[in-house]
């Protein structure tokens, strides 16, 4: 079974200010997908940026990245320059033959 | 441009009631999938289906069953409707070979299921 763990419940940052959330993650499958995605109030789930097992490179998307250690098996989401924009709920997910796992999410607080 | 339309926003049912919740996708996805939104556990997977008529079990399949009769559309019905069931339920879909070939799943934004 896989499974996928966000041990922080709740984050939260200044404005303008850097975090990072963590994940760690369990998969027998040797080709899988990791993704973040944010879900604000409107609960409209947003995919933020995604990194393919195979790719040692670590994704960025404009202010997020990510750290993947897949010998680790850690995935963390860095968030740089936060804005109030980026206050949600946040979920890390991995695949496993076409299907998402998710973990049990972070809220992330961003202070002015 | 909502491309996974969910019936209702908000759904107040009774305890034993049969409930269904409809989503609908207009993107030709062969994938579809629901969800359950818990505080704490985040989304777990319900029932998926790979193709028309086609189902598969989740991680918590107890106290559901899906239909999914035409491409586009994929029910969740709750057959007798329990208080533990009180949740928010999210539908998805993906396209064929999601996620290798794209960037994949796109979600409803949610159902708020209270039954009481």
């Amino acid at each position: 079974a896989q499974t996928v763990t966000q041990s922080q419940p709740e984050m939260s940052v200044q404005e303008a200010e850097t975090v990072t959330l963590s994940c760690t993650y369990d998969t027998s499958e040797s080709d899988y997908y990791l993704f973040w995605y944010k879900q604000p109030p409107s609960r409209q789930m947003i995919l933020v940026i995604r990194q393919e097992a195979y790719k040692q490179q670590n994704a960025t998307e404009n202010r997020f990245s990510v750290n993947f250690q897949k010998a680790a098996k850690s995935f963390s989401l860095k968030i740089s320059d936060s804005q109030l924009g980026d206050a949600a709920m946040y979920f890390c997910a991995c695949t496993s033959y076409g299907k998402l796992t998710f973990g049990q999410g972070t809220i992330l607080t961003v202070h002015p | 441009d909502v491309k996974v339309t969910q019936s209702s926003r908000y759904l107040v049912k009774r305890t034993g009631e049969k409930v269904f919740l409809e989503c609908v996708q207009d993107m030709d996805h062969e994938n579809m999938f629901w969800y359950r939104q818990d505080p704490g556990l985040g989304l777990r997977l319900i029932y998926f289906s790979y193709d028309v008529k086609m189902k598969e079990k989740g991680d918590i399949p107890e106290g559901y069953s899906v239909s999914r009769e035409k491409k586009e559309r994929f029910s969740l019905i709750l057959e007798s409707a329990s208080t533990n069931q009180t949740s928010m339920y999210l539908c998805a879909s993906s396209p064929l070979g999601s996620p290798s070939t794209n960037y994949g799943y796109t979600f409803g934004s949610g159902t708020r299921l209270t039954v009481v």
